[in-house]
C-alpha cells in the first residue's frame, strides 16, 4: 500500500477484555516496529520484527502484551486481559532498510486504544 | 540512561514568524542520528528532518533547518515562515544506528500557530 495502515483507528475494551491491533506495512518494507505513546508522551519502543523475525521485544511491558508477524508483512500486536494502564496510542512503523535509523520510519496513524 | 528532553511543552508563534524549538539528549556514543518528527491531530508521526552525528553541517529541508551542537548535545529546530500547517506535536529524537534501531524520543512540544 501506499502508506502504514492501522486498524481499528479507535478501540474502547472492557478491563480484562483482550484486544487485537492490526499493522498493514508498506509493501515490501523489512523492518516493523511497534511503539506504545501514553497521553502526552513520547512513543516507546515495545518491539521490532525484521521480516517474519521478532529481533527484539524487550520493551513489552508485560507477558500480557504479544506481536506476530507471520509472513513477514502483516503485524498484529495482541494485549491479554487489558488494564487502565494499557491506554495510549499504539503506533507501527516500517522502514526498507535494515538499519532504520539511516532513514526513518513511516509510521502508521496508531490505534488509540481506552480501557474502561 | 539515554534521554531526551524537550523543555518546552507549548509554543506559539505568529503566523510567517520564525520560532525555534529545543531538544537536547545524552548519550555516551559518538555516531548517532537525529530526528524531528511532526505530530498532527492525525496522530501520524510525520519526519520533518534528520540530522546524522558525525556531520558538522546543520541539515536543512526547506523552510526547517537544525541547530545541531554536538558537545552541548542540542539538536534545536527552526522553522521560518511559519504557517497554519505547521500546528502540530513536534518530537525530537534519536538512535544509535547499525543495531541500535530503537528511537528515544522526547516528550514533545506543542506548536501553535496564531493567524
Amino acid at each position: 500500500g501506499a502508506g502504514v495502515s492501522q486498524s481499528p483507528r479507535y478501540k474502547v475494551a472492557k478491563r480484562g477484555q483482550d484486544v487485537a491491533l492490526r499493522c498493514d506495512p508498506i509493501s515490501g518494507h523489512v523492518s516493523l516496529f511497534w511503539y506504545q505513546q501514553a497521553l502526552g508522551q513520547g512513543p516507546e519502543f515495545l518491539t521490532y520484527f525484521q521480516n517474519e523475525a521478532q529481533l527484539d521485544k524487550s520493551g513489552l511491558p508485560s507477558d500480557r502484551f504479544f506481536a506476530e508477524r507471520p509472513e513477514g508483512s502483516v503485524s498484529t500486536l495482541k494485549i491479554q486481559r487489558t488494564q487502565q494502564e494499557d491506554s495510549a496510542v499504539y503506533l507501527c512503523a516500517s522502514s526498507s532498510d535494515r538499519d532504520s535509523s539511516n532513514y526513518g520510519y513511516t509510521f502508521g496513524s496508531g490505534t488509540r486504544l481506552t480501557v474502561v | 540512561a539515554q534521554t531526551v528532553t524537550q523543555s518546552q511543552p507549548e509554543m506559539s508563534v505568529q503566523e510567517a514568524e520564525t520560532v525555534t524549538l529545543s531538544c537536547t539528549y545524552d548519550t555516551s556514543e559518538s555516531d548517532y542520528y537525529l530526528f524531528w518528527y511532526k505530530q498532527p491531530p492525525s496522530r501520524q508521526m510525520i519526519l520533518v528532518i534528520r540530522q546524522e552525528a558525525y556531520k558538522q553541517q546543520n541539515a536543512t529541508e526547506n523552510r526547517f533547518s537544525v541547530n545541531f551542537q554536538k558537545a552541548a548535545k542540542s539538536f534545536s529546530l527552526k522553522i521560518s515562515d511559519s504557517q497554519l500547517g505547521d500546528a502540530a506535536m513536534y518530537f525530537c529524537a534519536y538512535s544509535l544506528g547499525d543495531s541500535n534501531y530503537q528511537l528515544i524520543w522526547g516528550a514533545g512540544t506543542k506548536l501553535i500557530i496564531k493567524p
